[in-house]
């Protein structure tokens, strides 16, 4: 079946430098992505989103790309911090009814 | 804005017994969901509302799962009876409306154990 998944199960870097944390996804009918952040004891918190029709966005921090020709997702956060230990979850969106399937999740590891 | 709210935050109870969870999604938000996430994994979706209508349930365990959104704006989830693999948080979501380019927000959720 198709599916989304995560390359690395976790991902460690030094505080202050950039983190990049990838996806592959296999449904190429999906037209909408998501990556989530998830901390411990908490529900998933959107970071941003990206739809099939750019291939770049930026917000605050962090970066999304999509490649739509080897469907490859990537999140970029510039000058890690303590507080961007979580784990990640990209999401894609498949058809009209917003349905939003899951990776497993990679989880990111700051070290001071 | 508040977020999405639900309780209770935690629950334990035995196998055979039931539990029932409670959201309230995002003030104006038309769109409801419902996730499973069991530990090391992603939210795999139970349930979608759309105002009080269902949506998809086509990954709800019928036999024991059933969820309510009576008015369009809190809704229910219960499990009768629990069984052992049940144990996971419960989270609910909710966005402005069904389509795309629709982010979900999310819950805290309830964490479930099943003894």
């Amino acid at each position: 079946g198709e599916s989304v998944g995560l390359h690395l199960p976790t991902l460690s870097v030094q505080e202050g430098d950039n983190s990049i944390i990838n996806c592959a996804y296999s449904n190429s009918a999906s037209d909408y992505f998501i990556w989530y952040k998830q901390e411990s004891g908490k529900g998933p918190q959107f970071i941003i989103d990206i739809r099939s029709n750019m291939d770049k966005r930026q917000g605050q921090r962090v970066t999304v790309l999509l490649n739509k020709t080897v469907k490859h997702l990537s999140l970029q956060i510039a000058a890690t911090q303590p507080g961007d230990s979580a784990v990640y979850f990209c999401a894609e969106n498949t058809g009209a009814n917003s349905k939003l399937t899951f990776g497993k999740g990679i989880t990111l590891s700051v070290r001071p | 804005e508040a977020g999405v709210a639900q309780s209770p935050r935690y629950k334990i109870i035995e196998k055979r017994q039931s539990v029932a969870f409670w959201c309230n999604p995002i003030s104006g938000h038309a769109t409801l969901y419902w996730y499973q996430q069991i530990l090391g994994q992603g939210p795999k979706l139970l349930i979608q509302f759309q105002n009080n209508g269902v949506v998809d349930d086509s990954q709800l365990p019928k036999d024991r799962f059933s969820a309510e959104r009576l008015k369009g704006v809190d809704s229910t989830l219960k499990i009768q009876p629990a069984k052992l693999e049940d144990s996971a948080v419960y989270l609910c979501a909710s966005s402005l409306q069904v389509g795309q380019g629709q982010p979900q927000h999310f819950g805290d959720g309830t964490r479930l154990s099943i003894l």
